[in-house]
């Protein structure tokens, strides 16, 4: 079974400062593996996507996710936080083994960022 | 090209009504994905459908919830004698295949249930 772990919920940063926000995934197979953001009362964004090519990927707004198989690991980071980051972030497994491709989200972390 | 188009934002009902939702998908694309989200937790996969086909719905309750996607027009999640466990925002979700390919999200529909 695939699952996903963000391993905080919530996140408080400085503006200007790196972010790092935390996610292992488990899976029986070659996993997609997707951030996405949801501003308050909002759908949600795709940030970036892992398919099994690059394993630093580089996404929108500055932000980049390193795929690390040992580890079973991809952290969402970016090296200078803006106010605008503020959000709710989650990280999400397809379940690629099955017809389906639906989607596993993590309970999400939340991104604070002081002025 | 218009995103996925979901109606109405905002949805009030009392127990015992029906709730009806609404997802158009993006332009070409044929695959859409019912998602629910309840306060304070991640989003739930609920069911997959391709035009007239219910693919997978392992997510969707066993009574009350049921999913369409008509040939001509959106797809209709409709939850029927809704109750108070039901508020919650749904969100569809459209791809242009199935596996290994992105899901675009729409903006939800927030349903509260008094």
């Amino acid at each position: 079974a695939q699952s996903v772990t963000q391993l905080d919920s919530h996140v408080s940063v400085s503006e200007g400062t790196p972010v790092l926000l935390r996610c292992n995934y488990s899976s029986s197979y070659s996993p997609s593996l997707f951030w996405y953001v949801q501003h308050p009362n909002k759908g949600l964004q795709l940030l970036l996507k892992y398919t099994s090519a690059a394993t630093l990927v580089k996404g929108i707004n500055g932000f980049e996710a390193e795929f690390k198989k040992s580890e079973t690991s991809f952290h969402l980071t970016k090296p200078s936080a803006h106010m605008s980051d503020a959000a709710e972030y989650f990280c999400v497994v397809s379940h690629g083994s099955s017809n389906t491709g639906k989607l596993i989200f993590g309970q999400g972390t939340t991104l604070q960022v002081k002025p | 090209n218009a995103g996925v188009m979901q109606n109405p934002r905002h949805l009030v009902r009392r127990r015992g009504q029906e709730a009806r939702l609404r997802c158009s998908p993006m332009k070409g694309h044929s695959h859409v994905y019912w998602y629910r989200q309840l306060p304070e937790e991640g989003l739930k996969f609920m069911v997959y459908l391709q035009k007239e086909n219910i693919i997978d719905e392992s997510g969707m309750p066993k009574e009350r919830f049921s999913a369409e996607f008509p040939k001509e027009g959106p797809s209709i999640l409709r939850i029927q004698q809704v109750v108070r466990g039901d508020s919650a925002a749904y969100f569809c979700a459209s791809s242009r295949e199935r596996t290994q390919e992105t899901q675009y999200f729409g903006p939800g529909t927030r349903l509260l249930v008094l």
